[in-house]
């Protein structure tokens, strides 16, 4: 079946720095992916929408120049969280649909990323 | 705005207990009610619903979507202790796959 892969699984990083996350389809070309976000004991929030070769599209009250989100190929799309701060602290979750069209969203394992 | 609710929020049963997760749904355009489980990593597919009254099964779990009520209900017999996770219902909508979730039904199976 359809595998979405993410990377890095867990990343603590210092205020002020910037981390990318990177969201891979193993066996299937996406041409849109998701970014959540979930905060502890909370349900998956949708960020934006991210579509191969154009601007990501943002749910409201999500900074675009915070979160840059790149959607370079087919197969790749990579979520940059711009000079983080602690409350950027999340569980940060790709997804893409499979081929067909009536496929499922798989979901990425998820990145823990932590700011201190 | 779409909105997805879940019911109950959390739930402890004991093993072999059957449950019963509900979920309620209004939305704008809808594609498919769909089920996850997730334990400590991302959410893990279960079943996806399209139309009324098809009751999809796997194993011990089954889930049936009514779109006039606007519902759908995921049941669990013999529950194990693998059970435990949260179990998040979600409604895709649109062309765009996009996916809004309920908070999730926290479910703890016990010996």
């Amino acid at each position: 079946g359809a595998v979405v892969s993410q990377h890095p699984s867990r990343v603590i990083c210092k205020s002020g720095t910037s981390v990318k996350i990177e969201c891979r389809s193993l066996d299937f070309q996406a041409t849109t992916m998701f970014w959540y976000r979930q905060f502890p004991k909370q349900s998956l929030m949708l960020m934006a929408t991210s579509n191969e070769g154009s601007k990501a599209t943002y749910e409201q009250g999500v900074e675009k120049d915070k979160f840059l989100i790149n959607h370079a190929s087919l197969t790749l799309s990579t979520l940059t969280v711009t000079s983080a701060h602690p409350e950027d602290s999340s569980f940060y979750i790709c997804s893409a649909c499979g081929t067909g069209g009536n496929s499922p969203l798989h979901f990425g394992n998820g990145t823990r990323l932590t700011v201190t | 705005e779409d909105k997805v609710v879940q019911s109950p929020l959390s739930l402890v049963v004991h093993e072999g207990d059957t449950v019963t997760l509900n979920c309620s749904y209004e939305v704008t355009n809808f594609r498919s009610l769909l089920w996850y489980k997730q334990e400590k990593k991302a959410p893990t597919f279960l079943f996806m619903l399209t139309s009324s009254g098809i009751e999809k099964k796997s194993g011990r779990l089954s889930s049936i979507l009514d779109k006039k009520e606007l519902f759908s209900i995921l049941n669990i017999t013999a529950t194990q202790t693998g059970d435990s996770a949260v179990y998040l219902c979600a409604v895709q909508t649109g062309t765009a796959s996009k996916l809004t979730f309920g908070t999730g039904t926290r479910l703890q199976v016990t010996l």
